[in-house]
This record gives structure tokens, C-alpha cells and sequence, in this order.
């Protein structure tokens, strides 16, 4: 059971390259989240997915984009990648929305030059 | 959701309790006071919720004022792996979203 995994773990982009951030869960849960944590900072939610099917803007939407593949899956895209986006990307998941506990995947490092 | 105040830090001796403030004047009567830590580097990991009651799990207790403006997350026993970053957060469990991350207390276990 590996709970929440994330691909790529780091990644650097040049200004203006797109690319697109993975996210899996094992434990059948309906709801997933993306939220980006700047350096000092706590999480921000970016997108959100309360069931498969479905996806909400969070607190900073603006320059990303996702997907809910299946119920398992849930990735961020960035299109146009911008220096303001260097941040470290930690994707979640519930059982239900409104969940108690939400598991947190290890993060994906990015750095846009 | 309400607003939380948490101190930026503070320091434990490995072996003691570890004794965490926050205070949510504004807590509305349906929101819950939710604990998280965030290890260095890694994803945040679910602590311990409540609404009035105190409650205890495995990982710690948390004690809630009665009249709900302020809370106490306890360690009972504090090692060195506690060391992290304790975010304090107050929202309605049936939000279908959002867990509004502050800055957290920063706590360091000594040995």
C-alpha cells in the first residue's frame, strides 16, 4: 500500500516550458487535492477534486490546470511555466470530501528558471 | 474558517510533554480545530481533530477551552523525531475542500 505517490520528485523548467505533475493514490479515496508551499510558507490549495469526475478552483488557480484521470489518478499542469511557480507541490487525498484526514503525498520540487 | 494564532516556535526537551498553543477566538459553533505537522521536506501528516471534547489518539491530546477560543495540542513524551513544523487549523468538516495552512509553530526537540 504506497498511499499518495508523486512523479517527477524534482524538476527544473526554463520559463515558458509546460509540464505536467502526476499523482496517484492506492487507498480508493474519492477526493484529491493540489497545493503548492513556497519557502517558509504553509500550503495553499491550487485545483481540488471532490469526487472523479469533478474539479474546483482552490485558493491560486491561475496558471494551472488538471485532471482527474480516474479515480486514482489527479495531475497539475502548468502550461506556460513562470519563476512565481518555483514552489514544492504536495498532492492529497480523502475517502470523502469533507475528510477527516488528508494523506499527503512527498512532494514534487520545482524550480523554474 | 476561522483565523488561528500560533507562536512561530519553540523548544522541547526529548523525554518531556510538549505543550502546543493556538488560539481561535473567532471559531464558529460547527468548525473543528484539526492538527498537522509537517516533518522537514516532506508532506504534512494528519495529528488529531476536535470539536468540543478533548481527545486523545496515539500520537497525542488535544484539550479544547470551553468556551472553544483556544486549544492545547499535547506530545506526552517528546523525541527527537517530534521535531517539525505544528499547524493549527480550524474549518467545518463537511467543507468538501481546503485545509487553510497558516505558518505554523516550529518545534525543535533537544536531547
Amino acid at each position: 500500500n504506497a498511499g499518495v505517490t508523486q512523479t517527477p520528485k524534482f524538476q527544473v523548467l526554463k520559463t515558458g516550458q509546460s509540464m505536467t505533475l502526476q499523482c496517484a493514490q492506492d487507498m480508493n479515496h474519492n477526493s484529491m487535492y493540489w497545493y503548492r508551499q513556497d519557502p517558509g510558507m504553509g500550503l495553499r490549495l491550487i485545483y481540488y477534486s471532490a469526487s472523479e469526475g469533478t474539479t474546483d478552483k482552490g485558493e491560486v488557480p491561475n496558471g494551472y490546470n488538471v485532471s482527474r484521470l480516474n479515480k486514482r489518478e489527479f495531475s497539475l499542469r502548468l502550461e506556460s511555466a513562470a519563476p512565481s511557480q518555483t514552489s514544492v507541490y504536495f498532492c492529497a487525498s480523502t475517502w470523502l470530501a469533507g475528510g477527516n484526514e488528508q494523506f499527503f503525498g512527498p512532494g514534487t520540487r520545482l524550480t523554474v528558471l | 474558517d476561522a483565523k488561528t494564532t500560533q507562536p512561530p516556535s519553540m523548544d522541547c526537551a526529548e523525554g518531556r510533554a510538549a505543550n502546543l498553543p493556538c488560539n481561535h477566538s473567532t471559531i464558529s459553533g460547527n468548525e473543528y480545530v484539526y492538527w498537522y505537522r509537517q516533518i522537514h521536506s516532506q508532506g504534512p501528516q494528519y495529528i488529531i481533530h476536535g470539536l468540543k471534547n478533548n481527545e486523545t489518539n496515539e500520537m497525542a491530546s488535544l484539550i479544547i477551552t470551553e468556551d472553544r477560543k483556544s486549544s492545547t495540542l499535547i506530545l506526552p513524551h517528546a523525541t527527537l523525531r517530534d521535531t517539525a513544523v505544528y499547524y493549527c487549523i480550524v474549518r467545518v468538516a463537511q467543507n468538501d475542500y481546503k485545509l487553510s495552512f497558516g505558518a505554523g509553530t516550529t518545534v525543535t526537540v533537544r536531547a
